[in-house]
Order: structure tokens, then sequence, then C-alpha cells
């Protein structure tokens, strides 16, 4: 079964400082992969998705950038943090129909 | 650009169905209907999806109505362990792979 792996479970970083948060897949090849941020109490934001390596779209303007180095591997990253950067980051991945698998995501706070 | 709407919160007793409707007028004709919840702190986990006909699973059923414009997703027995936000999706097709835009949910709590 696919299975995402997603690190840290928690991260505190000072505004201005970087940020790389990585996910793993396992159990599929060639998945489409995505990023998603879900603020406190609110939805999940689609923030990127990546159909094969080296493909990223990008779905709303930010500080925020995804690189898809390896076919399983899918890393969100800043050059410098934003207070309103900080949410709860997840990542998800689906080898077809879009029946996502989701990681156990990193909370994030920019302080 | 969610194309789904759900009332924002419902109530259901512990051991009685939980019946939880979405509104997709706008769906096309190949768009899937899917439903995942989010457990407090959690990351998503997929429920059921559907195309015309009604499905059923392990953990739910769910019911598409013939003019695919709404749904309902039913939860035979709710448990307290059932309480979570239930977001229903119609996967949006894009040239470039698929993608899956989630709204606000609805609030399910399960009481004893």
């Amino acid at each position: 079964s696919q299975t995402i792996h997603q690190w840290p479970a928690t991260l505190v970083q000072p505004v201005g400082s970087p940020l790389s948060l990585e996910c793993t897949v396992e159990g599929t090849s060639n998945p489409n992969l995505y990023w998603y941020r879900q603020a406190a109490g609110r939805g999940l934001q689609l923030l990127f998705y990546s159909v094969g390596i080296g493909q990223i779209s990008s779905e709303v303007p930010q500080n925020l950038s995804a690189s898809r180095p390896q076919d399983r591997q899918f890393i969100l990253s800043s050059k410098k943090l934003l207070l309103s950067d900080s949410g709860f980051y997840l990542c998800a991945g689906s080898g077809g129909y879009e029946k996502l698998f989701f990681g156990s995501g990193t909370q994030l706070s920019v302080l | 650009d969610a194309k789904t709407t759900q009332p924002t919160s419902m109530d259901c007793a512990e051991g009685r169905a939980a019946n939880l409707p979405c509104n997709h007028s706008t769906i096309s004709g190949n768009e899937y209907v899917y439903w995942y919840r989010q457990i407090h702190s959690q990351g998503p986990q997929y429920i059921i999806h559907g195309l015309k006909n009604n499905e059923t699973n392990e953990m739910a059923s769910l019911i598409i109505t013939e003019d695919r414009k709404s749904s309902t997703l039913i939860l035979p027995h709710a448990t307290l362990r059932d309480t979570a936000v239930y977001y229903c999706i119609v996967r949006q097709f894009m040239e470039y792979g698929n993608k899956l835009v989630f709204g606000a949910g609805t609030i399910l709590r399960v009481k004893s």
C-alpha cells in the first residue's frame, strides 16, 4: 500500500529563516504529489502539485517553492519565512484516480 | 475554487446513522465525487468515491442523485471516533494531472 513519509512533525522557525520540508513516497511509482497547507481552524489549501520529476504547478502566489528531484521525493522550501507561513503542512500522493494518501503533517510555527 | 457546498456542522447521536449532504451542481459528466475526513491534527483520510452509481465500502455508503448534482455520505452506525471534519470534493481535471480542491467541510460531532 502507498505510504507518505513526512518530517518533522513540528517545527519552530524564526522569521526570515529558510525552510525545507521533505516528503517521500513508498508503495507506488510515478505518483502525483501535492503540498497542502491548513491554517488553524481552516480547510486545506492546495499549494503545489506535481505529475513527474521536475514538473511543478503552483496554485497560489506565495513565499514558498516546491521541487521534485526524484520520482518519490517532493520538497517544500522557502528562502525567508514570513509569519503568515505558519500552518499545518501536508504532503499527499496518489497513484491514480486521486485517491490521496496523506502524510502525518508538519506543524510549522514562524515566530 | 471548491465546487462543492456542505453544511458547516452537524450533530449525530452515537449508534445512529450520520447522513452528510453535499451539493455539486456544476459537476461535469466525467468528474468523480470524493469524500475524505480529517480528525484533529492528522492528515485527511480517504473514505469513498463515486461517479454515477451508489457505492459502499467498509467505512461508509455514498448516494449520488440521478442528476449528479448532489450526494450524501452515510455512516451507518456512527461512533465517537467518527467525530471529524468531512470533506466532499469534486476532482477537477487539469491539463497536467488532476487536483483535489478541499472546501471548508462539515464538522460532524458524534455525541453519546
